[in-house]
């Protein structure tokens, strides 16, 4: 089982914002990041650290954190952000990474 | 520009021992920050953590496959090796290895996987 606990599936009407959540006790401690994937393809990293962006990730992507959850957000979803969202950290004990279960994000 | 390219078998047989190699340019493992970690995905299921090895050498691997994994590193050569040993048909994967910075925000050391392979399919059948 995972230590970081995504929901399976959201969805999102085009044009609006969406929040991707990820639970974990690590995550008082550590900053996640954010990888989308789509599918036969690698994933693509779209957030990490406090709250940045890759070079050509579009800023409509943001992420945050409180307590035990990170946040992806979304705002202004579009076609092309249908896909497989994952955020990955450090476990509890530090020393190790771990991803959690990933969510399919469907735009209507 | 970086970039990371797996390399290895297709398809091994039960019990036996997977190599991978990932052969990557536009970075030196030698350099402070720097890793290649190696990352797997069943058909249909989620992202795994496999295992990460550091400029300094320091190497981590996921503890449920601990025994099993290796990681090494010729930086020469610009490569990092993976050796899986005794595979089994659940070990049938899509696997990756990635470029991954370690960064410092005001104390709180964070990892991130910022460049990917396309990763190498390698299925376990007899």
């Amino acid at each position: 089982s995972s230590e970081l606990t995504q929901d399976p599936a959201v969805s999102v009407a085009l044009g609006q914002t969406v929040r991707i959540t990820c639970q974990g006790d690590s995550l008082r401690s550590y900053f996640a990041s954010w990888y989308q994937q789509k599918p036969g393809q690698a994933p693509v990293l779209v957030i990490y650290g406090k709250n940045n962006r890759p070079s050509g990730i579009p800023d409509r992507f943001s992420g945050s954190s409180s307590g035990n959850t990170a946040s992806l957000t979304i705002t202004g979803a579009q076609a092309e952000d249908e896909a497989d969202y994952y955020c990955n950290s450090r476990d509890s004990s530090g020393n190790h990474l771990v991803f959690g279960g990933g969510t399919k994000l469907t735009v209507l | 520009q970086i970039t990371l390219k797996e390399s290895g078998p297709t398809l091994v047989k039960p019990t036996q021992t997977l190599t991978l190699t990932c052969t990557f340019s536009g970075f030196s493992l030698s350099s402070s920050g720097v890793g290649v970690g190696w990352i797997r995905q069943p058909p249909g299921k989620a992202l795994e953590w496999l295992a990460l090895i550091y400029w300094d050498d320091d190497k981590r691997y996921r503890p449920s496959l601990k025994s099993r994994l290796t990681i090494t590193k010729d930086t020469s050569k610009n490569q990092v090796v993976l050796t899986m040993t005794n595979m089994d048909p659940v070990d049938t994967a899509t696997y990756h290895c990635a470029h991954v910075r370690l960064e410092d925000y005001e104390g709180n050391y964070y990892y991130y996987m910022d460049v990917w392979g396309k990763g190498t399919t390698v299925t376990v059948s007899s």
